[in-house]
């Protein structure tokens, strides 16, 4: 089974709501990651947590939480979001040097 | 930035046409990996190269890698529609598991 489970889909939500994305792999992998995706850009790193712990957050804004639970799960936390962080965002998780990825849940802020 | 620089940005050429994207890099890496998304999905893996290989083949694709230049390419061969995808290069540094991607090629393949 190679597969990122991402949910929900789709999600629009107010700035001044409270969601949260979440991610599941069942593959062992110990390594997860949250890119954030803009149309026709590339997906940029976020976060990245090694054996549950968070190794890597690329200066990403504090209206973003993760939390890894468990070596299966990855949450992302929204905040006060702003429109300009309407956007793909992608699970990901790897063992050795491949990168597998969910389908991604698009999030509109409005 | 450590992101890499793809070229062409967009692609369009004729089924059974080969197509050949470019990527280049900035910093030393451990491997160079190609990925492709479908409009709107997650990327899935291609191929990988690793920093001591020049050339590798899988299927219709295969890439290069030249340390020297901080380069590799991508040809896909014999293009079909269903290639019609964005196909991105991605680098790590040594060990981190900080993969970032390059600026992407948008391919379009007519039929």
């Amino acid at each position: 089974d190679t597969e990122v489970t991402q949910t929900p889909k789709h999600l629009v939500m107010g700035m001044t709501n409270k969601k949260s994305l979440k991610c599941e792999q069942h593959m062992g992998h110990r390594a997860m990651y949250w890119y954030k995706q803009k149309a026709k850009k590339p997906p940029e790193l976020m976060f990245v947590y090694s054996y549950e712990k968070l190794s890597i957050n690329e200066s990403v804004p504090s209206r973003f939480s993760p939390e890894c639970p468990n070596s299966s799960l990855l949450n992302l936390h929204l905040h006060a979001l702003q429109p300009e962080d309407s956007a793909l965002y992608l699970c990901a998780s790897s063992q050795g040097n491949t990168i597998y990825f969910g389908e991604g849940s698009w999030l509109t802020v409005v | 930035s450590q992101q890499g620089e793809e070229d062409p940005q967009a692609l369009s050429i004729q089924e059974g046409e080969n197509a050949t994207m470019n990527c280049s890099y900035k910093t030393s890496i451990n491997n160079l990996q190609w990925y492709r998304q479908n409009s709107g999905r997650g990327l899935v893996h291609l191929i990988l190269i690793r920093s001591n290989e020049r050339e590798k083949h899988s299927g219709r694709l295969r890439v290069t890698l030249d340390t020297s230049k901080k380069s590799s390419s991508l040809l896909i061969t014999a293009s079909r529609a269903a290639d019609t995808a964005s196909y991105f290069c991605a680098t790590e540094g040594s060990g981190t598991y900080k993969y970032i991607f390059g600026t992407g090629t948008r391919l379009k393949v007519l039929a």
